[in-house]
């Protein structure tokens, strides 16, 4: 059963704080995805990895960097946290390329990180 | 730019009674199409997807079209039961993002089903 983890389920940190969000996967995928959850605007992509060492932006990177040193841990960073960085972050993941798999997958997501910035 | 729409963002059903949440896609190269399932306090899950080479595809209770002519796809949730209640989000793959299977996200719909 794939299991998808985040450091933190709530997290408060002030404006000006470097934050780490941290995120380990077991089930040996390539991709691993960072995301952004705000009402009424669903899911929007920070940044995804496609293999260690690997990052490619997604829709919204500004104010954030993210690190994969190894395979199973995906890391997304605050440089210096703003109140506009208050939400829900999600990690997700998902097989890269494998024999008999057609193509894009099922990503799996963690529980989710609760980031208050006062 | 890429982008999925999606409706209604809030449904109020019935218990019994069916479900449909709709979504309209822009980028004609989107090949796979998924659908997540978010209960209170947890991470999407995935219920149900679809490849752009089928154009509808069932799993007990729940189903998803897909007509590409239009770019729509849509969930259709039959006998609606209180545990269906969730937020549910509809997503394409972004053109040419092969294998990675980055995707785009709709806004999400949040389905309440009364007793």
């Amino acid at each position: 059963d794939v299991k998808v983890t985040q450091s933190s389920r709530y997290l408060v940190k002030r404006t000006g704080e470097k934050v780490f969000l941290e995120c380990v996967q077991d089930m040996d995928h390539e991709n691993m995805f960072w995301y952004r959850q705000d009402p009424g605007l669903g899911l929007r992509l920070i940044y995804f990895s496609y293999d260690v060492k690997m990052k490619e932006k997604g829709d919204i990177p500004e104010g954030y960097s993210v690190s994969r040193e190894k395979k199973e841990r995906f890391s997304l960073i605050l440089e210096s946290a703003s109140t506009n960085q208050t939400s829900m972050y999600l990690c997700a993941s998902s097989f890269g390329w494998r024999w008999g798999l057609a193509g894009p997958n099922e990503q799996f997501f963690g529980p989710g990180t609760r980031l208050t910035v006062l | 730019g890429e982008n999925v729409e999606q409706h209604p963002s809030t449904l109020s059903v019935q218990e019994g009674d069916s479900a449909v949440i709709k979504c309209t896609y822009s980028d004609s190269a989107s090949n796979y199409f998924p659908w997540y399932k978010q209960e209170l306090g947890k991470g999407p899950q995935l219920i149900i997807d679809i490849r752009s080479n089928v154009g509808e595809k069932k799993d007990q209770r729940i189903a998803v079209t897909l007509n590409k002519t239009a770019k729509h796809f849509s969930l259709h949730i039959t006998e609606t039961q209180p545990e269906d209640s969730a937020v549910y989000f509809c997503a394409a793959t972004r053109g040419g993002s092969g294998n990675t299977g980055k995707l785009i996200f709709g806004q999400g719909t949040t389905l309440q089903v009364k007793p």
